[in-house]
């Protein structure tokens, strides 16, 4: 069973510039989570897919957005790129992103490492 | 202030040693997860407890959820270096739906020398 994949890996670009990052969950799973995380921050919640429909967000701004497609694959966007926006984007899959007893059970993927300069 | 207090941050020891991850809050959690980072890659999945007081064994490892579930600890007997990794506790708050929110602590960077 082929895990989540996130491409691409690595990614430079310039303030003010925009950025797509694609997730392609475990097969099966309709539920795409994605997060950032950076040195200081560690890891923070962006948002959640399922069924096409985000049915959670974090407290990110705006310009971070992202939409599923209908064989749940999902991209995020981020906008207007400011220096800080330099982290991990980490996507994770799951079933049904809510399991037995509030329990997430998250299969993240290796990340795309976005540089911003 | 975060929100899961995860102690220490920095955990530099010799294979054989034993050790201890901490992981707090002031709040209850439902269920609670310990996930290991390798660079360059993402977090996986060690264990979930979701019942006060329970008690986990993965090998050499130990996790237990506090009683009042607000904490939890990660215990390593006789460390090898492919522990080596970062350590991180994650959470999903009591009540209300959470669909796809992990809320993570800041991370244990162990090191294991041999």
């Amino acid at each position: 069973k082929a895990g989540v994949t996130q491409t691409p890996r690595y990614l430079i670009k310039t303030r003010g510039q925009q950025v797509t990052l694609s997730c392609s969950p475990i097969s099966g799973h309709r539920s795409v989570s994605w997060y950032q995380q950076t040195p200081g921050q560690g890891l923070q919640f962006l948002f959640e897919y399922f069924s096409e429909t985000q049915r959670n967000k974090g407290n990110f701004p705006g310009r971070f957005s992202g939409r599923q497609f209908s064989n749940s694959r999902s991209e995020m966007n981020v906008s207007t790129l400011e220096l800080g926006d330099s982290a991990l984007y980490l996507c994770a899959s799951s079933g049904t992103g809510q399991g037995k007893s509030g329990a997430n059970v998250l299969t993240f993927g290796a990340g795309s490492r976005l540089t911003v300069l | 202030t975060q929100l899961l207090e995860q102690s220490p941050q920095f955990l530099s020891i010799q294979e054989g040693e034993n050790l201890t991850v901490y992981c707090n809050s002031s709040s209850v959690f439902s269920s609670l997860q310990w996930y290991r980072q390798e660079p360059g890659e993402g977090p996986v999945l060690l264990v979930t407890v979701v019942t006060g007081g329970e008690v986990k064994k993965l090998k050499r490892l130990t996790f237990q959820f506090g009683d009042a579930r607000k904490d939890s600890s990660l215990h390593i007997t006789a460390a090898q270096p492919g522990d080596t990794g970062l350590y991180l506790c994650a959470g999903v708050r009591a009540g209300g739906t959470s669909y796809g929110k992990l809320t993570f602590g800041q991370g244990t960077i162990l090191t294991v020398h041999p």
